[in-house]
């Protein structure tokens, strides 16, 4: 059964350094998404990709963060300059539609943390 | 405001027993997903039920929606101790594939 990957499955980096987050969306998926989970809090959306734009982000995806799909397969998440507080798991996900069916389908998620 | 808000419950019950969370949420919605997650994994699609729907099944899953009370529920009949996981409701208040979800319902089953 496909499935969302995502890599690495773990990331130790310092404050202010940038980081790049990847993910290899379902192959027929039009749809990708990023969210995180802070340990203990609930899972929050970041952002939404289609046709190459941001379709819809949050007001936790600001100015340092950012997305790409590079290619026909990756799809990427960027920080530029890493906080304490952006430790978290931070999930990929896709969808095949828009209009529906439309469950999203998450990968495994990279643990972030910002040390 | 909070959308997909199960009851803080965490249940802990006996393999064989089925086991039932709830989940509220405040706006209208097209959809409700329900999504399970194992102790530091990613998070699995269980079923989604539209808006039209009352009632959906998958295998061992059950799934209500009323959308008069703005309520959902999730029934796991004949619980396994692989059903241990925390079990979320995610909605789509605005239609737009931006998941709101709760804070998880986490369910201990006991060999």
């Amino acid at each position: 059964e496909p499935e969302v990957t995502q890599t690495p499955s773990h990331q130790v980096t310092q404050m202010g350094q940038e980081v790049i987050l990847r993910c290899v969306p379902i192959s027929n998926h039009l749809y990708f998404y990023w969210y995180r989970q802070i340990l203990g809090q609930k899972v929050e959306f970041l952002v939404s990709f289609y046709n190459n734009e941001i379709s819809e982000k949050s007001e936790i995806f600001d100015d340092q963060f950012s997305v790409e799909r590079p290619d026909g397969s990756n799809f990427t998440l960027k920080i530029r300059s890493t906080k304490l507080e952006d430790s978290a798991m931070y999930f990929c996900a896709s969808s095949m539609d828009y209009a529906g069916p439309y469950e999203q389908y998450f990968g495994p998620g990279t643990r972030l943390t910002v040390t | 405001s909070q959308q997909g808000e199960e009851d803080p419950q965490a249940l802990s019950i006996q393999e064989g027993e089925n086991a039932t969370m709830n989940c509220s949420y405040k706006t209208s919605i097209n959809n409700l997903q329900w999504y399970r997650q194992n102790s530091g994994r990613g998070l699995v699609h269980l079923i989604l039920i539209r808006s039209n729907e009352r009632e959906k099944h998958s295998g061992r899953l059950r799934v209500t929606l009323d959308t008069s009370k703005k309520s959902s529920s999730l029934l796991i009949t004949a619980s396994r101790a692989a059903d241990t996981a925390s079990y979320f409701c995610a909605t789509d208040p605005g239609g737009n594939n931006r998941l709101a979800f709760g804070k998880g319902n986490q369910v201990v089953v006991i060999p």
